[in-house]
């Protein structure tokens, strides 16, 4: 069975700060591994997704997440965030060998302050 | 992206009626939707797994009774909540995988159903 782990319910930040959140993983199969984004009263939007290849991904708005298998960790940052990047953030897995099941960590709440 | 379309956004109703939310592949078929509950400020908790033309697979703990899932088509998945109760009040967001080729693991989400029961 997967598990999914965010360490930090909330993250407070001050805008053009730089941000990380944390996620960890456990897996006894391969799996693929995600960040979604949820806004206020909203279904979750992928920001971005590690299937293969290189282990460092990155999104259109400047997220980026390093896939770490020694550490199995997947730990989302980003340089300088902006008020727009307020949001819940889930980390989630999903096993690459069939099942289609993706389980979702507790979200994080990144809150960017002016 | 492929693109899921849930409905309604928001309901209201009284104890003791039944609610119907759909959900709607628009541009894929999804063979499989999955339908999600999400408390307030929590994550998302999977209810079941819907397959279409057979039953659907539910999570444990979850009354397939009181939640009655129905995928009659390959783009449709309906969740029924039936004699809600205030305690199901709650946000209910479906989703799909594209399992054509272009499936990547990646899960495409509806709008979310926020349901509040008076």
């Amino acid at each position: 069975a997967q598990s999914v782990t965010q360490l930090d319910s909330q993250v407070p930040v001050f805008e053009e700060a730089p941000v990380e959140l944390r996620c960890n993983y456990s897996s006894s199969v391969s799996v693929y591994l995600f960040w979604y984004v949820q806004y206020p009263n909203q279904g979750l939007q992928l920001l971005l997704k590690y299937l293969s290849g290189s282990t460092l991904v990155e999104s259109i708005n400047g997220f980026e997440a390093e896939f770490n298998k020694s550490q199995t960790s997947f730990h989302l940052r980003k340089p300088s965030v902006h008020i727009s990047d307020t949001a819940e953030y889930f980390c989630a897995v999903t096993r690459n060998t069939g099942g289609f099941k993706t389980i979702f960590g507790a979200g994080t709440r990144l809150f960017v302050k002016a | 992206g492929a693109v899921v379309s849930q409905h309604p956004s928001r309901v209201i109703c009284k104890s003791g009626t039944s609610v119907k939310i759909e959900c709607r592949s628009l541009d894929f078929q999804a063979t499989t939707m999955f339908w999600y509950r999400q408390f307030p400020k929590k994550s998302l908790m999977l209810m079941a797994t819907s397959n279409e033309g057979s039953k659907a697979t539910y999570e444990q703990g979850v009354e397939k009774d009181k939640f009655l899932i129905n995928h009659a088509s390959l783009t449709l998945s309906t969740l029924t909540v039936t004699s809600a109760h205030p305690e199901d009040s709650s946000f209910y967001i479906c989703s799909a995988r594209d399992l054509g080729t272009k499936d990547t693991g990646e899960l495409f989400f509806g709008e979310g159903s926020r349901l509040t029961v008076l």
